[in-house]
Parts: C-alpha cells; sequence; structure tokens
C-alpha cells in the first residue's frame, strides 16, 4: 500500500517494551482530544479518546495522558505487540465545532 | 454494523475526466466529512455536512463538489481530474453527544485514486 508515514517522525520499539507517542496540539481551547492508529492500505481507526476535564484515560494496553498547561497529549501502548507498527496521530477539537484538526503523525516500527 | 463503506476501493481517471466518490454510513450520524491524505500532509479537509441538508468548505474544496444525499449517504464528485488530485480519500461520519459535544470520527476505508 501507499507510504502515508512518508517522510514522519519514526519509533521504533522493541517487541515487548512500552511505546509513548507524543503530540503537541495547538489551540488552548481545544477540549477534546482523539488518538488514532492508520495502518498501511486502511482508514485511520480510532483507538481512544479523552476530554479536557480528565487529565488521564486507560484502555485496553493503551493510555492516554492529557497536560493542558503545555498543550501536551500522549499515547502510552504497553506490551507493544507487532501489530501496533501504523502511523498514529492525534486530533482535537473545540466545543461547539464540528471539525477536527489532525497532526501528521508518528511511525511506530515494532521490531520483533 | 458496517461503520463507513466507500466506493470505488480503486480507481485511475485520465486527466478531465469526471467521478463520483460514494460514501454511506450506518451509524446514524448527523455529521459526514470528505478527506484527502497525501503522504507527510496529513488528512485534509475537503468539504463536510454537519446534518442533512448542509455541506460547507473544508480546508482543499477547490475541484471538488459534494451532494449530502439523505442522512446516510454524502458523494465527493470531481468534476475535471488533475494529476494534482491524486490522492487517497476518505469519508467520515460523527454525531454529537447529548451535551452537543463532538463525539469522535468513524473512517471509511479509503479510495485510492490516480489521475493521468
Amino acid at each position: 500500500g501507499e507510504s502515508v508515514g512518508l517522510h514522519l517522525p519514526t519509533l521504533s520499539v522493541q517487541e515487548g517494551d512500552n511505546s509513548i507517542i507524543n503530540c503537541a496540539y495547538s489551540n488552548s481551547a481545544s477540549d477534546y482530544f482523539i488518538w488514532y492508529k492508520q495502518e498501511s492500505g486502511k482508514g485511520p481507526q480510532f483507538i481512544i479518546d479523552i476530554r479536557s476535564n480528565m487529565d488521564k484515560r486507560q484502555g485496553q494496553r493503551v493510555t492516554v495522558l492529557l497536560n493542558k498547561t503545555v498543550k501536551h497529549l500522549s499515547l502510552q501502548i504497553a506490551a507493544t505487540q507487532p501489530g501496533d507498527s501504523a502511523v498514529y496521530f492525534c486530533a482535537e477539537n473545540i466545543y461547539g465545532n464540528n471539525r477536527l484538526a489532525f497532526g501528521k503523525g508518528n511511525q511506530v516500527v515494532v521490531i520483533p | 454494523n458496517a461503520g463507513v463503506t466507500q466506493t470505488p476501493k480503486f480507481q485511475v481517471l485520465k486527466t478531465g475526466q469526471s467521478m463520483t466518490l460514494q460514501c454511506a454510513q450506518d451509524m446514524n450520524h448527523n455529521s459526514m466529512y470528505w478527506y484527502r491524505q497525501d503522504p507527510g500532509m496529513g488528512l485534509r479537509l475537503i468539504y463536510y455536512s454537519a446534518s442533512e441538508g448542509t455541506t460547507d468548505k473544508g480546508e482543499v474544496p477547490n475541484g471538488y463538489n459534494v451532494s449530502r444525499l439523505n442522512k446516510r449517504e454524502f458523494s465527493l464528485r470531481l468534476e475535471s481530474a488533475a494529476p494534482s488530485q491524486t490522492s487517497v480519500y476518505f469519508c467520515a461520519s460523527s454525531d454529537l453527544d447529548r451535551g452537543h459535544r463532538q463525539e469522535t470520527q468513524y473512517f471509511g476505508p479509503g479510495t485510492r485514486l490516480l489521475v493521468l
């Protein structure tokens, strides 16, 4: 498939290790944040979301952390698996706005 | 539930040809979106429809038109394709929660378009 990850920052992770992917957002008025995973040749897939009234939210093997003070969002993946190899990108939304603003993404490569 | 479906999956056009990309969602969402994705550029919004009967321009609307046919379907038309429109096109849908807050957008599998 096409390489949506072309020229993206790349994180290489050993299988079984934890991964941390970072995202800096631009608008201090943003109050809703989403992490997506995109595998080669596929559409973006929802992973986890968080609203601005929370600092942390956990899912299955994933945790999202939100630091509103420095406008920073991170996605932690526990015990990274080969199937986690993909491009990950964050999106932000402002209340009242139907649109999401997307980051360009980070490529994660899991080394077996 | 199929979620968001798109047709066709692949298409090759010659410069100047026209085509319509189809999108349908079965989640009863009010809002639908068309994006294009190019290497290193991320997702760029072409057009969106906040609700049935309304459409609005996004970041890169030039060369495209849309139709919100009904609540389920949102089509994207290229009237006269250009090589610069070679891209992967994604449709998405979403809704608002009871507090009128945005919920996540769900994406289709994409249409890969090559314009020669």
